[in-house]
């Protein structure tokens, strides 16, 4: 089957603009994630749904980012007045629901300000 | 806080030979899941294995396998019969009750033919 899908793959945006992220999960799959890599570092936890659920959102580094999941599937990470220290790497990833849930993970979307 | 330590930057093993990746965590919790995914230059994170915290069989798939010594807090990831293809970044990470996972800083496998 599909596995989680994001875009666009690569953004290019000024330091000011808005950008919007989306990520399509895997079908079914109750819990989404989303993460911040930057170079050459592990992924970072920026925040999580279960359905259409926001349940934490702990990790996003600011108020200028924003997440949502309003039907519970699609979910769409929003980036507002972005910052050149924005430029990352933002993945996302999907489980089942459950004690013991893997997460499979999208091929990320290259964010870079300028 | 739970925290995962992975203190090999790069390693280097030869093609058909088995490797080893050290990681370490610290959580409080009794109940954790432990992953180890891979990330290939492509970028994509693979999930390669799972181990969980009351499982008393070390987990396997396939040429992976994980030495998991819940006393020392250590799950080490075992290769074996390493391939080209296997040349990628690894990740140890842990998760509590499901929920979001804590990645170690990785380690740079190469593969030499």
């Amino acid at each position: 089957g599909a596995g989680v899908s994001q875009s666009p793959r690569y953004k290019v945006a000024k330091r000011g603009q808005d950008v919007a992220l989306r990520c399509d999960p895997i079908s079914g799959h109750v819990s989404l994630f989303w993460y911040q890599q930057a170079l050459g570092q592990g992924p970072e936890f920026l925040t999580y749904f279960q359905n259409e659920a926001q349940l934490d959102k702990s990790g996003l580094p600011s108020d200028r980012f924003f997440a949502e999941r309003p039907e519970g599937s699609v979910s769409t990470l929003k980036i507002q007045r972005t910052q050149q220290e924005d430029s990352a790497v933002y993945l996302c990833a999907s489980s089942p629901g459950g004690t013991t849930d893997t997460q499979y993970f999208g091929p990320g979307t290259r964010l870079t300000v300028l | 806080a739970q925290k995962i330590t992975q203190t090999q930057p790069g390693m280097f093993v030869q093609e058909k030979e088995a490797v080893t990746l050290d990681c370490t965590y610290d959580t409080s919790d009794q109940s954790y899941g432990l992953f180890w995914y891979k990330q290939p230059s492509s970028g994509e994170m693979i999930f390669l294995i799972y181990q969980g915290s009351y499982d008393e069989q070390n987990a396997t798939e396939g040429r992976y396998s994980l030495n998991f010594q819940k006393a020392r807090k250590s799950t080490n990831l075992v290769i074996s019969a390493s391939q080209l293809g296997d040349s990628a970044m690894y990740f140890c990470a842990m998760s509590l009750s499901a929920r979001q996972l804590t990645f170690g800083s990785g380690t740079q496998l190469t593969v030499l033919p």
